[in-house]
């Protein structure tokens, strides 16, 4: 069974700083990965995904996320935070024949001015 | 690119009575189509798995006959929930996956509130 996993709830980092969110996947094949963030409130924005080719994946807003398969993990890195990107994070994980897609507990950012 | 519009956006509903939430894709077929709940502070938890003229298939702990799923067409699937009760307050979220951009899209989510 597919699930992901993102071991840290909050994070709080000052503006200007790099940024790492990590998450870990479990699933038999090769999974599709993705990163989204929501604003309180709001509905999901995709940041990135990784379906297969380069393991350094380029997202909107200067993010970066790399997949590493002997740590089944999909990081999501920044290397500068704007106050703009306090918001919730969530991995999420699917399998290629599109039948299942979970979603990671969520990391919730903080940005300290 | 895939759009999957959801509605309504928000309901206010009296405990006991059913609510229904539909999803439709705009421009294309979704012959799948996820519904996830999501509570206050925590992620999205999927409750089922709907596919296109067949039964849906419900996530371990998730009530069927509470959570009716319904995807009769290729462009439409809806969620009711039968007699409501105020813990079934939540925001409620369908996806759809675009297997040409081989993503998911979702639909803006229905905050219910059963009072």
């Amino acid at each position: 069974a597919q699930s992901v996993t993102q071991p840290d709830i909050h994070i709080t980092v000052s503006e200007g700083a790099s940024l790492e969110l990590r998450c870990n996947y479990s699933y038999g094949a090769t999974p599709y990965l993705f990163w989204y963030v929501q604003s309180p409130g709001q509905g999901l924005q995709l940041l990135l995904k990784y379906f297969s080719g380069d393991t350094l994946v380029q997202g909107i807003k200067g993010f970066e996320a790399e997949f590493k398969r002997s740590q089944s993990s999909f990081n999501l890195r920044k290397p500068s935070v704007h106050w703009s990107d306090a918001a919730e994070y969530f991995c999420a994980v699917g399998d290629n024949g599109f039948n299942k897609f979970y979603f990671g507990s969520g990391t919730k950012l903080n940005v300290k001015p | 690119g895939a759009v999957v519009s959801q509605h309504p956006s928000r309901v206010i509903c009296k405990s006991g009575t059913s609510v229904k939430i539909e999803c439709r894709s705009l421009d294309f077929q979704a012959t799948t189509m996820f519904w996830y709940r999501q509570f206050p502070k925590k992620s999205l938890m999927l409750m089922a798995t709907s596919n296109e003229g067949s039964k849906a298939t419900y996530e371990q702990g998730v009530e069927k006959d509470k959570f009716l799923i319904n995807h009769a067409s290729l462009t439409l699937s809806t969620l009711t929930v039968t007699s409501a009760h105020p813990e079934d307050s939540s925001f409620y979220i369908c996806s759809a996956p675009d297997r040409v951009n081989y993503g998911y899209t979702f639909g803006s989510g229905t905050r219910l509130t059963v009072v």
